[in-house]
């Protein structure tokens, strides 16, 4: 079946870039999600990518997609302590808006 | 702004107690969820819903039931409660393009 796989832990100096990483198993997902929780707090869509796109930049944000390889990345610039949190990749390719999630990578930033 | 909220934020229950959750949803949303997360796991999907009184298992729906009886509330029902159930639940809705889901807070259930 789908599966979305993630390292999970990240840790950064404050001002640094980080690079959360994430590959997916399923060709046919149409858009693929980063999602960001902090701590206490449900999920909130930090960003999207189309499938057919390879790169979309947002602010502090740019998120790369390798379809060949399956692989996602996110790209946070200049990190501050308020992006600790814990980041999930998801890819949705089922019906019903079901989308697939990865097991979060934790960001901690540091000074 | 849309809002998705849970019935609680902690919950403590005995092994064995019938448990309710419940999940309202203001934005006139098809499509409702219920995740369980635990520490590297992520989100595992329970059961979903695509309208009102229609159902679907997700990845682990063994030991739950849900209910949509009105198109705003999703309910998660855990008939008998057991420790492995100890778990943090995610409510979420969206309603098509491009799937966006809008979680809840969650509720931590801690379970005796």
């Amino acid at each position: 079946g789908e599966d979305v796989e993630q390292s999970l832990f990240l840790s950064v100096r404050e001002g640094d870039s980080s690079v959360i990483n994430c590959t997916y198993t399923d060709s046919s997902s149409t858009y693929l999600y980063w999602y960001k929780q902090e701590p206490g707090a449900g999920l909130q869509l930090l960003t999207y990518i189309f499938s057919n796109m390879d790169m979309k930049q947002d602010q502090r944000l740019t998120v790369l997609l390798n379809k060949k390889d399956k692989h996602l990345s996110l790209r946070i610039a200049d990190t501050q302590t308020g992006d600790s949190a814990i980041y999930f990749c998801a890819e949705g390719s089922g019906g019903y808006n079901k989308l697939i999630f990865g097991a979060g990578t934790r960001l901690a930033v540091h000074p | 702004d849309v809002k998705v909220t849970q019935s609680s934020r902690y919950l403590v229950k005995r092994t064995g107690e019938k448990v309710f959750l419940e999940c309202v949803q203001d934005m006139d949303h098809e499509n409702m969820f219920w995740y369980r997360q635990d520490p590297g796991l992520g989100l595992r999907l329970i059961y979903f819903s695509y309208d009102v009184k229609m159902k679907e298992k997700g990845d682990i729906p063994e030991g739950y039931s849900v209910s949509r009886e009105k198109k705003e509330r999703f309910s998660l029902i855990l008939e008998s409660a057991s420790t492995n159930q100890t778990s943090m639940y995610l409510c979420a809705s969206s309603s098509g393009h491009p799937n966006e889901q809008f979680f809840g807070p969650g509720t931590r259930l801690t379970v005796l």
